[in-house]
């Protein structure tokens, strides 16, 4: 398996256009994460689903933020306005479904992120 | 609610000494940890991680690191550094499955010649 695909791998945008981050799972894991890594704030966690369905967004900073997962194949997270503090590493991540002995998440390689 | 603390954001080590980088964690239950890895401008990979059982735990790349209950910590040691270990470690506790995880604020590591 490729792993976790997250693309694009950088992104320039000007403040106020809409930006929408791309993540495709490891094939049969059934939880996916939003993760943004800033120097503030470090790791945090944004958004989780399992089977498709959002489970916890309470890390969502606000409502310009939004996540999607219409399929076990695909996520995005979207930020629209976007402002400079959005700058940031935003990392995706796929866990296991239970049962299938998988103890650990996989992550992507992010997306770096910069809106000027 | 859960949170890890790393109480050192950078330390500089030379090559072939030993390393052990501090985590600390809050958690009411038993807690599922982890150490990441993250070199510049890639994702995070597992180290090791910690469920239940033998509380030294072996990991990738020579690392090792121990549960201790009554300290609530877990921290990270391997006996002889090389200078690709220098990168970004991370601690983690994961909570319902293991799998939502809260991350420390990282250690920098610095390799010297």
């Amino acid at each position: 398996d490729a792993g976790v695909i997250q693309s694009p791998r950088h992104e320039v945008t000007e403040m106020g256009q809409e930006v929408t981050l791309r993540c495709k799972p490891i094939s049969g894991h059934n939880s996916l994460f939003w993760y943004r890594q800033t120097m503030m704030r470090g790791l945090e966690l944004l958004i989780y689903f399992n089977n498709n369905v959002p489970i916890d967004d309470s890390g969502m900073p606000e409502d310009r933020f939004s996540a999607k997962m219409p399929n076990a194949s695909f996520s995005t997270l979207k930020i629209q306005p976007s402002e400079p503090r959005d700058s940031a590493v935003y990392f995706c991540a796929s866990f296991p479904k239970r049962g299938t002995g998988g103890t650990e998440a996989f992550f992507g390689q992010g997306t770096r992120l910069t809106v000027v | 609610a859960q949170s890890v603390t790393q109480p050192d954001i950078h330390i500089t080590v030379s090559e072939g000494a030993s390393l052990e980088l501090r985590c600390n964690y809050s958690y009411g239950a038993t807690p599922y940890l982890f150490w990441y890895v993250q070199s510049p401008g890639q994702g995070l990979q597992l180290l090791l991680k910690y469920f239940s059982g033998d509380t030294l735990v072996q990991g990738i790349k020579g690392f090792e690191a121990e549960f201790k209950r009554s300290q609530s910590s877990f921290n990270l040691r391997k006996p002889s550094v090389h200078w690709s270990d220098a990168a970004e470690y991370f601690c983690a506790v994961g909570v319902g499955a293991g799998n939502m995880l809260t991350f420390g604020g990282g250690t920098r590591l610095m390799v010297k010649p």
